[in-house]
């Protein structure tokens, strides 16, 4: 079955501070992987694309990394501002199938100052 | 382009009425995806068309729901008749290929008392 998995749940950081958010997924065949933000009470935004043969791509402070042979991803972000506060989505995009994306359930990030 | 305009934002309703839901897709996007967001399930996808054509419904709780999408600038979403269990936040998206990057709306809060 195609899923994605995130992790942490939640997560509690102060202001200035990096931290990095991780997302597992059993998804084939690949296409490939998108890590969204979605502030309070908006829709989600693209952050950063990753396919196949990329295994590091930033994005100002957000830096992505894909493991293709492990079939995980991870997002840093880098010296965290409160503006960083908000729900970061894993979302995998499948080759062929009905249904060509699959979503993780989020992490929600808090900055504290 | 004004994005993906989602209407109404907010809509407060009781048990049994009946609601529908807007949506404008960004110009020229051929795909259009409902999803329904809840804290316990995160994103959900309810259905999504290509080029106007329903391609796959198989996220649609019951037959309580059901979508359209007239023409490539409009899609609605109705609930018939609407239950509490079916508060949540409903999101529009719309994208260039089924793979590609997409574009939600703000999104449309029910309440169903």
């Amino acid at each position: 079955k195609n899923q994605v998995e995130q992790s942490p749940q939640s997560l509690i950081i102060l202001e200035g501070k990096n931290c990095t958010l991780q997302c597992n997924y059993t998804v084939s065949p690949f296409s490939n992987l998108r890590w969204y933000k979605q502030d309070t009470g908006r829709g989600p935004v693209s952050l950063t694309i990753m396919t196949f043969s990329e295994n590091t791509k930033s994005n100002g402070r957000y830096t992505a990394t894909l493991d293709a042979d492990t079939k995980q991803s991870s997002l840093h972000i880098t010296a965290s501002q409160l503006s960083d506060s908000a729900s970061y989505i894993c979302v995998v995009s499948l080759n062929s199938g009905n249904t060509p994306l699959v979503f993780g359930k989020g992490t929600r990030l808090s900055v504290i100052a | 382009d004004a994005g993906v305009i989602q209407s109404p934002r907010h809509e407060v309703t009781e048990m049994g009425q009946e609601v529908t839901l807007r949506c404008k897709p960004i110009s020229g996007h051929d795909y259009l995806f409902w999803y329904r967001q809840t804290m316990m399930r995160g994103l959900e996808l309810l259905i999504y068309f290509n080029n106007n054509v329903p391609i796959d419904d198989s996220g649609m709780p019951e037959d309580r729901f059901s979508a359209k999408m007239p023409n490539a600038s409009f899609s609605t979403l109705k609930i018939q008749p609407s239950e509490p269990r079916d508060s949540a936040v409903y999101f529009c998206a719309s994208s260039f290929r089924g793979t590609g990057e997409l574009f939600f709306g703000e999104g449309s809060r029910l309440t169903v008392l």
